[in-house]
């Protein structure tokens, strides 16, 4: 079936570096790509709606300077968070939509020292 | 806004009980997924309804989805420690977009 992978699964930072994820779909053409954080023992919180060759929608409360979204092709879509700090440390997961069914990454642990 | 409630938000239960975690909304949507989340990954599909009144069966698990599709509910039948895990509902919203909305989860605990 298909698979949708994340690189890296788990990062460290300084406080004030930029941190890039990236979210790929294997094999299927993602028309559209999401982007969740999760704070443990807690659901999924959707940060942003990436569609590939435009900008990102961004939810409410999400900040779309400090989470730059790019998604320049069908089978990539990269999440940047820019001057990272404590309180973003987060589990954050991608998924990606083909038309028909959703299939989400296996997460990247974001940590920020 | 949709919201979805979900409820209990966390289980402890011994293995052979049975449980049952409810997903309310006062909004009406075209379909509502279920899915298991294991700790450090990502959560996986268990079943998608569709029809208002579906009840799916996936093993042990039960799914049913309410009539006027504002709610659903997940039984399992004699639990097992493999049942652990953090079970979340989702709906889906916007057409066929993709975009979800998910409830609190449910964090179930099967001791053995």
């Amino acid at each position: 079936g298909a698979v949708v992978s994340q690189h890296p699964s788990r990062v460290i930072c300084k406080s004030g570096t930029s941190v890039k994820i990236e979210c790929r779909s294997l094999d299927f053409q993602a028309t559209t790509m999401f982007w969740y954080r999760q704070f443990p023992k807690q659901s999924l919180m959707l940060m942003a709606t990436s569609n590939e060759g435009s900008k990102a929608t961004y939810e409410q409360g999400v900040e779309k300077d400090k989470f730059l979204i790019n998604h320049a092709s069908l089978t990539l879509s990269t999440l940047t968070v820019t001057s990272a700090h404590p309180e973003d440390s987060s589990f954050y997961i991608c998924s990606a939509f083909g038309g028909y069914e959703q299939y989400f990454g296996p997460g990247t642990r974001l940590t920020v020292t | 806004t949709q919201l979805l409630e979900q409820s209990p938000q966390f289980l402890s239960i011994q293995e052979g009980e049975n449980l049952t975690v409810y997903c309310n909304s006062s909004s009406v949507f075209s379909s509502l997924q279920w899915y298991r989340q294991e700790p450090g990954e990502g959560p996986v599909l268990l079943v998608t309804v569709v029809t208002g009144g579906e009840v799916k069966k996936l093993k042990r698990l039960t799914f049913q989805f309410g009539d006027a599709r504002k709610d659903s509910s997940l039984h399992i039948t004699a639990a097992q420690t493999g049942d652990t895990g953090l079970y979340l509902c989702a709906g889906v919203v916007g057409g066929n977009t993709g975009k979800l909305i998910f409830g609190q989860g449910t964090t179930l605990q099967v001791k053995p």
